[in-house]
């Protein structure tokens, strides 16, 4: 059972356009929602990341925005530029128990190309 | 500085063999996972430990077994592969939940049985 839905599964745009890439969640206890960069033959490394009291947060050229009541959450990079080409995934975690480790729930990822 | 070692790289295993993934990280971090990634899957947790001493199932655990052996290394062991575990593994750490920082992979382990 996928709990964290994303889309698309490729994304193809020109230099400097806003690709926007989407996330759906089930589980209302979801109380972080992350947005994690992979590079070829590398792993995975946070972006950006979110909680759920705010509907937007900005780094850089990077936004994530929120909706709760329709548990979506979605990332947007402005200007995007050839060397943002690579995979994104979109997270979301609960804490299951105070001071334990979280467990992080992914999307199915997005392979995002940026032509020059 | 070094992050999250994991090796090794690459590896092919014959049905039935077994193999220990190793991980080790140089941050004092006190939670370390295991995850698998297959195409059009994204990640999907194998195991985790909050701290040294405990560890914990995943949401795909079956097939595995793993190691907290102190808090620095966490193994991953295979003790029959099956052609259904290629995929390429990713052990993670975090400054506790992770929440302010996030998790710092490692670059992976391919694995092939055949």
């Amino acid at each position: 059972q996928q709990q964290v839905k994303q889309s698309p599964q490729s994304l193809i745009v020109q230099k400097g356009g806003i690709p926007i890439i989407n996330c759906a969640y089930e589980n209302t206890a979801f109380d972080y929602f992350p947005w994690y960069q992979q590079f070829p033959g590398k792993g995975p490394a946070l972006l950006i990341a979110i909680r759920p009291d705010v509907s937007e947060k900005k780094e850089g050229r990077f936004t994530i925005s929120f909706n709760k009541s329709a548990k979506q959450f979605s990332l947007h990079i402005m200007d995007s530029q050839p060397g943002d080409s690579a995979t994104y995934f979109c997270a979301a975690s609960i804490r299951r128990v105070v001071g334990s480790a979280r467990q992080l729930t992914f999307g199915s990822g997005t392979q995002l190309t940026v032509l020059p | 500085n070094a992050g999250v070692t994991q090796t090794p790289k690459f590896q092919v295993l014959k049905t039935g063999q077994s193999m220990t993934l190793q991980c080790a990280q140089d941050m004092n971090h006190n939670s370390m996972y295991w995850y698998r990634q297959d195409p059009g899957m994204g990640l999907r947790l194998i195991y985790y430990s909050a701290s040294e001493g405990t560890t914990d199932k995943g949401e795909v655990p079956n097939g595995y077994n793993v190691s907290r052996l102190n808090k620095r290394e966490f193994s991953l062991r295979l003790e029959s592969a099956a052609p259904s575990q290629t995929s390429v593994y990713f052990c993670a750490s975090s400054e506790g939940s992770g929440l302010r920082y996030g998790y710092t992979f490692g670059s992976g382990t391919r694995l092939t049985v055949v």
